[in-house]
């Protein structure tokens, strides 16, 4: 079965940098998450998108934004890249959460970013 | 704030021994989702509970939807050595419709041939 892909697997960037991570959801899924996770520490929501309007929004800082495009895939941008944005980003798809009944709430791989 | 909180933080046990961790709160959530999670990976659905009060068992896994919705359990039975990795718990609150998931601290799990 497909599953939720995500794009780079690894990406290493300098302080200042720009990043761009993309997304892509379990067909026919139409809400996307995105997760943040430090080392050790347990995922945390940076934001949602359903039907590419953003639907919920958790820490993120304001160098990052994020959108979801008319495919349904979303990107999150990364900007002024620091330190301690080093971590692993996980990108999860699901139904309509409001359905209920979880969605098939499903993570992606993720992908390692690490500033130096 | 953490509004999740999941022990025990880690065990270390025998193989073929059983293995049962929690996640409690203060908030009331409409479903509980447990997971595992192998280093460099993303988190892998272990078991779904959307009712207060349900048992769900998948293989050796069994996880509960706790009755006052506050609380979820995790057991898992007769432990091999591939069961090792780290487990977190994930609600939804029930003040919230956007599916975004809180995360319980974890619960590293290491397993002795």
């Amino acid at each position: 079965a497909a599953g939720v892909i995500q794009s780079p697997r690894h990406l290493i960037k300098e302080k200042r940098e720009t990043a761009t991570l993309k997304c892509y959801p379990i067909p026919r899924h139409d809400t996307v998450y995105w997760y943040q996770q430090g080392p050790g520490q347990d995922p945390q929501f940076l934001i949602s998108f359903y039907e590419k309007m953003q639907s919920d929004k958790g820490s993120i800082p304001d160098r990052f934004s994020a959108q979801q495009f008319s495919d349904y895939h979303s990107e999150l941008n990364m900007s002024s890249l620091e330190l301690g944005d080093s971590a692993l980003y996980f990108c999860a798809s699901s139904l309509d959460p409001r359905q209920g009944s979880g969605g098939g709430y499903t993570f992606g791989s993720g992908t390692r970013l690490t500033v130096v | 704030g953490q509004q999740l909180n999941q022990s025990p933080q880690s065990m270390f046990i025998q193989e073929g021994e059983d293995v049962s961790m929690n996640c409690t709160s203060s908030s009331i959530f409409n479903t509980w989702l447990w997971y595992k999670q192998d280093p460099g990976e993303g988190p892998v659905l272990l078991i779904a509970l959307y009712k207060a009060g349900e048992l769900t068992s998948n293989g050796r896994l069994t996880a509960q939807f706790g009755i006052t919705r506050k609380d979820s359990f995790l057991n898992i039975s007769a432990s091999i050595p591939s069961d090792v990795g780290i487990y977190f718990c994930a609600g939804q609150l029930r003040s919230s419709n956007t599916g975004k998931l809180i995360f319980g601290q974890g619960t590293t799990l290491q397993v002795k041939p």
